[in-house]
């Protein structure tokens, strides 16, 4: 089945380790996205990236790093210089279509915590 | 300041009857508005897309209004179901060159039997 693909479902941190979250598409789709959700309010954006080897910066990418060397895959790195990186983390894809904007398509979700 | 505000911020109905969400935005210049379905724990599931010529947009119990001109939107949900209990978002898509999203804090709907 086409879609997109998050992983672990959880996972716990320690504190002042670097923990990778993994996201995977078969959607063929050119961009992808990272964003963080905390309760009470709205998806707030990390990073984005709009085809292979480029990404950019979102309205909170302090602490994050992400990359994107191939298009199925855009692994987000949540750093020890995070602060407060207890959230949930939602990855989308979308088409790129110049003049339009598309669909974004979200996976499930991980839930970081840290211990 | 958020530039997608949803009311209320949770409501709780009883199964069978019927709700309305409500969405404002000041993104501009507005492309087009969806709603979004998210079940706890999981990722957003996209209900309906209107562009600012779109006055309504149905999907099966849930209807979508849009105003351009006032820049507000609703999601009314018909005959509600305890399968409706989720937090639904209004998210905002600016004109630019590749769309850069804007999301609501999410109305949390609870059904209860």
């Amino acid at each position: 089945d086409g879609g997109i693909t998050q992983s672990p479902k959880y996972l716990f941190r320690k504190e002042g380790q670097n923990v990778t979250l993994s996201c995977e598409q078969n959607l063929n789709h050119d961009a992808m996205y990272w964003y963080r959700q905390d309760p009470g309010q709205g998806l707030r954006l990390i990073y984005y990236s709009q085809i292979v080897n480029d990404f950019q910066k979102g309205d909170i990418a302090e602490g994050y790093s992400v990359s994107r060397e191939k298009k199925e895959s855009f692994p987000l790195t949540v750093t020890s210089a995070q602060k407060n990186p207890t959230a949930f983390y939602l990855c989308a894809s979308s088409k790129v279509v110049p003049g339009m904007n598309t669909e974004a398509f979200f996976g499930q979700g991980t839930r970081l915590t840290v211990v | 300041k958020n530039q997608v505000e949803q009311s209320p911020q949770s409501l709780i109905i009883l199964e069978g009857k019927n709700c309305t969400l409500q969405c404002n935005y000041t993104v501009s210049p507005f492309s087009n508005l969806r709603w979004y379905k998210q079940d706890t724990g999981r990722g957003p599931v996209s209900l309906t897309i209107m562009t600012f010529s779109e006055n309504t947009k149905s999907n099966g119990r849930y209807t979508a209004t849009l105003d351009a001109d006032t820049k507000q939107s609703s999601l009314h949900i018909t005959a509600s179901q305890l399968s409706d209990s989720a937090s639904y978002i209004c998210v905002v898509s600016v004109t630019d060159s590749w769309g850069k999203l804007q999301f609501g804090a999410g109305t949390q709907v609870v059904v209860t039997p």
